[in-house]
């Protein structure tokens, strides 16, 4: 089966440009994850999603980034204005949403870097 | 906020050693998983032990779990150059919300 896909892989701005990355899960999956990695950490949950309903965004600075998955399928993740502390890998991953059986795929992600 | 703590946060063996990661969390779990991540590159799933299970293993992969003491362990017997890479270890404490470790780094010397 194809994995989850991502786009783009790297993307460069200067600060206080916007920025949008794409996901699409893995066909039937119901959950769908945004996950931010800083250099040398583990990934942080910012959205999580099941369907087109969010479970969880406590993590998600709300006053730069937003995120929506339209028909419960795709996702897009923003942020506007982007910061300096922003640079890092955006991961997307899906999951069946099996409550309690479930294992994440994930994309290969996005690098962003902001100067 | 993170749920889980690798220990150590690196680690270097030879080559044909055993390597063991140690993942401490502090609430009640559904699951506890394992990832393994290379360089540049995505998550990969590499085990899922259940809270009711104890042992589980998969190939050259050996977890244990101990939801008294909210631990969790890794072995990677026999090691390969290949399995140099960050482990992390993530659960999934309601709603399939998965928070993950800071990781270890593991480097298999040749």
């Amino acid at each position: 089966e194809a994995g989850v896909a991502q786009s783009p892989r790297y993307k460069i701005i200067e600060k206080r440009q916007s920025v949008a990355f794409w996901c699409n899960p893995i066909s039937g999956h119901a959950t769908l994850y945004w996950y931010q990695q800083i250099l040398g950490q583990g990934p942080k949950l910012l959205i999580q999603f099941q369907n087109n309903g969010v479970v969880d965004d406590s993590q998600l600075p709300k006053d730069r980034f937003s995120a929506e998955r339209l028909k419960g399928v795709d996702s897009t993740l923003k942020i506007q204005p982007a910061k300096l502390e922003d640079s890092a890998v955006y991961l997307c991953a899906s999951s069946w949403g099996d409550r309690g059986h479930t294992e994440a795929f994930f994309g290969q992600g996005t690098r962003l870097t902001v100067v | 906020s993170q749920q889980g703590e690798e220990d150590p946060q690196a680690l270097s063996i030879q080559e044909g050693e055993n390597a063991t990661m140690n993942c401490s969390y502090k609430t009640s779990i559904n699951n506890l998983q394992w990832y393994r991540q290379n360089s540049g590159r995505g998550l990969v799933h590499l085990i899922l032990i259940r809270s009711n299970e104890r042992e589980k293993h998969s190939g050259r992969l050996r977890v244990t779990l101990d939801t008294s003491k909210k631990s969790s362990s890794l072995l990677i017997t026999a090691s390969r150059a290949a399995d140099t890479a960050s482990y992390f270890c993530a659960t999934d404490a309601s709603d399939d919300k998965i928070i993950f470790g800071k990781g270890t780094r593991l480097h298999i010397l040749p």
